[in-house]
């Protein structure tokens, strides 16, 4: 079977840097995403990474490693607004697009 | 001008009522998408729109219709409805419907089914 698997929850302190981490097993790979979601909002896209190494956003970085299965998402600098759900997810060799059931990350203070 | 809107934001309903939740994107994309989101559960995609044909219906009840009159907007119909049906429901569009788009999302409609 596919499947995604995500920290349930995490918890950081404003101004640290946080990891979340991803690793699928999928029926094969054609890119990997990460969508950051408030509470109570619509997920909006942070980052696509189909090939092997670290994107760099500003504040957010995406690392990819498609032979350990493996993604993350690196937070720097972090702001009490950066508190919010973090899902990750994959598109399969059949272009189909398999989620996580998403990171709840909580900043602390 | 908000991308992708839905319309209700919540909304509460008896298992004999019938429903609607609209979806409005003004980003002139191709493809449309219907989510349910249930705590702790990854998002369940429900139905694909491109170009105003249904390509995906992933295996949904019968008491979810969706309706895509064109390619701005879609809607999904619900009618005897189980408390089981109580999630998040989420639009989303797309350029062209290909896996590997990016989504731009609406807000979802919370859905409380008594």
């Amino acid at each position: 079977g596919q499947n995604i698997d995500q920290p349930t929850e995490m918890t950081a302190t404003e101004g640290a840097i946080v990891q979340i981490n991803c690793t699928y097993q999928t029926s094969g790979f054609n890119g990997l995403f990460w969508y950051q979601q408030h509470a109570g909002e619509a997920p909006t896209f942070l980052s696509y990474n189909v090939l092997d190494g670290l994107e760099e956003k500003g504040r957010f970085s995406s690392f990819l490693s498609r032979s350990k299965g493996y993604s993350y998402l690196l937070l720097k600098e972090l702001q009490m607004k950066d508190s919010a759900s973090y899902l990750c997810a994959v598109v399969d060799s059949n272009y189909q697009l398999i989620w996580g059931a998403g990171t709840k990350l909580i900043i602390k203070p | 001008e908000t991308g992708v809107t839905q319309t209700p934001r919540h909304l509460v309903m008896g298992m004999t009522n019938k429903k609607s939740l609209k979806c409005e994107q003004h980003l002139g994309h191709n493809a449309m998408y219907w989510y349910k989101q249930s705590a702790k559960k990854p998002l369940e995609l429900m139905f694909v729109y491109n170009f105003k044909e249904q390509t995906e219906n992933n295996s949904v009840p019968s008491r979810f219709s969706p309706e895509c009159p064109n390619s701005s907007h879609l809607f999904l119909h619900l009618h005897t409805l189980q408390p089981e049906d109580s999630a998040l429901y989420l639009c989303a569009s797309s350029e062209t419907g290909g896996a590997t788009d990016t989504q731009y999302f609406g807000p979802g409609t919370r859905l409380t089914v008594l």
